[in-house]
């Protein structure tokens, strides 16, 4: 079935340096790839998305990259600051479909 | 404040007891979705409605059920068949029901059977 494959499950990073978490989806339709940020005891939050007629994407300090050719797709976060530790889910999702298929998401945690 | 308003926040429940958490938006979106959340999981797709007065079942829908009278409404009943129900439970909504729209979350309501 269709699945999307995040790594790593967790990451460690010293405060300043870049962070990048790596998704992978199976279905060859899909053409929408948010990521979200979800912080303790609460609902996950968009931080950015791409869709697949697009190769990359910035937003300040973070970007995503799509290659729709290998079906892979990263989020890459610069500079990081502790309140950036979360935990970060991909997800992707085609119109033909009614839903996304979420990630298992990376816990990064961003040591002062 | 526009918004997605889950609640409870902590929700206690008896084996053998139906219990319902209370979702609510006013954001004015047609679609709302219940995800369920469990430790080192991805988020599973419980029940999803696209309009009112309608809802599909999801990839994990056994021992759950759902009703949409109203638009801004979409209450998720655990019922006692639920094997498993201690999780924590995620609603959405969107503007549309096409996936390929920005899906905004409440803040979750954490189920516990004691």
């Amino acid at each position: 079935g269709e699945n999307v494959e995040q790594h790593p499950s967790t990451l460690s990073v010293q405060e300043g340096d870049s962070a990048v978490i790596k998704c992978t989806y199976s279905d060859s339709a899909s053409n929408y790839f948010p990521w979200y940020k979800q912080e303790l005891g609460k609902g996950p939050q968009l931080i950015i998305d791409i869709r697949s007629n697009v190769g990359e994407k910035k937003d300040q300090r973070i970007a995503v990259t799509l290659n729709k050719t290998a079906k892979h797709f990263s989020l890459h976060i610069t500079e990081t600051q502790p309140e950036d530790s979360a935990v970060y889910f991909c997800a992707a999702g085609h119109s033909g479909t009614y839903k996304y298929i979420f990630g298992t998401g990376t816990r990064l945690k961003v040591l002062a | 404040d526009g918004g997605i308003t889950q609640s409870p926040k902590y929700l206690f429940r008896k084996e053998g007891q139906n219990v319902t958490l209370s979702c609510e938006q006013n954001l004015n979106h047609d679609a709302m979705y219940w995800y369920r959340q469990d430790p080192g999981q991805g988020l599973r797709l419980i029940y999803y409605s696209q309009i009112v007065n309608d809802f599909q079942k999801g990839d994990i829908a056994e021992g759950y059920s759902v009703s949409r009278e109203k638009k801004e409404s979409f209450p998720l009943t655990v019922t006692s068949a639920q094997k498993n129900p201690t999780a924590f439970y995620l609603c959405a909504s969107s503007t549309t029901g096409a996936p390929d729209t920005e899906a905004f979350f409440g803040q979750g309501t954490r189920l516990t059977v004691v």
